[in-house]
């Protein structure tokens, strides 16, 4: 059973250039959470999803952040018009329902903001 | 609004001897609490989680206690290794319709050999 996927695992852009990071959550699992990881600092809640459903987004900026979770394919994270105070790790977590339950974490996106 | 705080950010023990990082959360309403490990560079990874239900877990080397009057939350590590060293990290799950986790600020732990 394959873990959940992250990827690309590094990605680098310029400034004002798009950032999309793609999710793919363990088998079963209909519960997506993006959290966002500055260096040398704890894990940020960024938004939650289910499958086509946005269920908080309370932690995402207002603007240039969008998530999503089509009812096929991976969750994504885009970041358009991306700045420097962008550059940071991306972890996804799923988990395989609400409540108390463990999330499992990917890998991560590491984005660098040029 | 939800708040975890984690204590403290560094600790370095002497291999063999005992390791415990506290945090203590805002929302009463909180019902899970999990501990992730996250070496450098890796993913964070669960260790250890207790439930509002429970006052104390134990897992070989591991344990975390509850104390749900008082909103702490406490793991313990035992006979400490050079592995274990890592950064931990504490969270609280909020009782509300998004099941997020509020994450506290993490404890870089060093085990001296």
């Amino acid at each position: 059973n394959a873990g959940v996927m992250q990827n690309p695992r590094h990605l680098v852009r310029r400034r004002g250039q798009e950032a999309r990071l793609r999710c793919s959550p363990m088998k079963g699992h209909s519960h997506v959470y993006w959290y966002r990881q500055l260096p040398e600092e704890g894990l940020k809640f960024m938004v939650y999803l289910q499958k086509e459903n946005i269920i908080d987004e309370s932690g995402m900026p207002k603007e240039r952040f969008s998530a999503e979770f089509p009812k096929e394919g991976p969750s994504i994270l885009r970041i358009q018009q991306v700045v420097r105070g962008d550059s940071a790790a991306y972890f996804c977590a799923s988990s395989p329902n609400r409540g108390g339950n463990e999330q499992f974490f990917g890998p991560g996106t590491r984005l660098t903001v040029l | 609004g939800e708040n975890v705080e984690q204590h403290p950010s560094t600790l370095s023990v002497q291999e063999g001897d005992s390791a415990v990082i506290k945090c203590t959360y805002s929302d009463s309403a909180s019902n899970y609490f999990p501990w992730y490990k996250q070496e450098l560079g890796k993913r964070p990874q669960l260790i250890i989680d207790i439930r509002s239900n429970v006052g104390e877990k134990k897992d070989q080397r591991i344990a975390v206690t509850l104390n749900k009057t008082a909103k702490h939350f406490s793991l313990h590590i035992t006979e400490t290794q050079p592995e274990d060293s890592a950064v931990y990290f504490c969270a609280a799950g909020p009782m509300d319709s998004s099941y997020k986790l509020i994450f506290g600020s993490g404890t870089r732990l060093l085990v001296r050999p």
